[in-house]
């Protein structure tokens, strides 16, 4: 069965960095493009970025263009998000998932900005 | 491309039929996805495709369109499916999601 799971959600303070990890097991994740999408408190969800599934293009929402990088360990079945120059409106529920339909996700992870 | 959902909230009863509308700003072919959502859980997978049920959801969720004006169904209403609705358009970048329609107990 494919599971997705994240990890790396923390509070961080606002300007500062933080890098999330989705594992993937149960499919061959090589082969299948990738999204991160968020929730921020009693929102709706907001995608953010897709990667290809040989990691070699990514493509983002504007609100995180140029601050946020997506990227991929195909060998250890690892996506990654770095999060940069973060704001207090970064604050949410981050997931994975899996397919440009978003087939499978993940249970998420909390980040946190706030001084 | 914007999304849009309606609508936003309703009342249902165990048993009813319902009906949510999600419409694209441009022509997004059948590059549009459903998919539900209970408080504090991540979004569960029903269609893609438009019309295509996700393994393992029940047949009494259907979902029909292409081009700008999509509608996922449900037959007859159970406990389990009060809950946010959300449709997402993976046609081109930026994909996007409707604001969702949340379907409580009346």
């Amino acid at each position: 069965e494919a599971q997705l799971v994240e990890s790396g959600g923390n509070l961080v303070q606002p300007g500062g960095s933080l890098r999330l990890s989705c594992a993937a097991s149960g499919f061959t994740f090589s082969s299948f493009e990738m999204n991160w999408v968020r929730q921020a408190p009693g929102k709706g969800l907001e995608w953010l970025s897709y990667i290809t599934s040989s990691g070699s293009t990514a493509y983002y929402a504007d609100s995180v263009k140029g601050r946020f990088t997506m990227s991929r360990d195909n060998a250890k079945n690892l996506l990654y998000l770095q999060m940069n120059s973060l704001r207090a409106e970064d604050t949410a529920v981050y997931y994975c998932s899996k397919g440009y339909a978003g087939t499978v996700w993940g249970q998420g992870t909390l980040v946190t900005v706030s001084s | 491309i914007q999304m849009t959902q309606s609508p936003s909230s309703l009342s249902a009863s165990v048993g009813d039929r319902l009906t949510i509308t999600c419409r694209a700003s441009h022509d997004i072919s059948d590059h549009l996805a459903w998919f539900q959502q209970k408080p504090g859980k991540a979004p569960k997978s029903l269609i893609y495709g438009a019309s295509r049920l996700q393994s393992g959801v029940p047949a009494k969720f259907s979902g029909s369109g292409s081009g700008t004006d999509f509608t996922l169904t449900i037959s007859s209403l159970q406990p389990e499916d009060f809950a946010t609705y959300y449709c997402l358009q993976y046609d081109s970048y930026p994909f996007t999601f409707g604001p969702g329609t949340k379907v409580d107990i009346k």
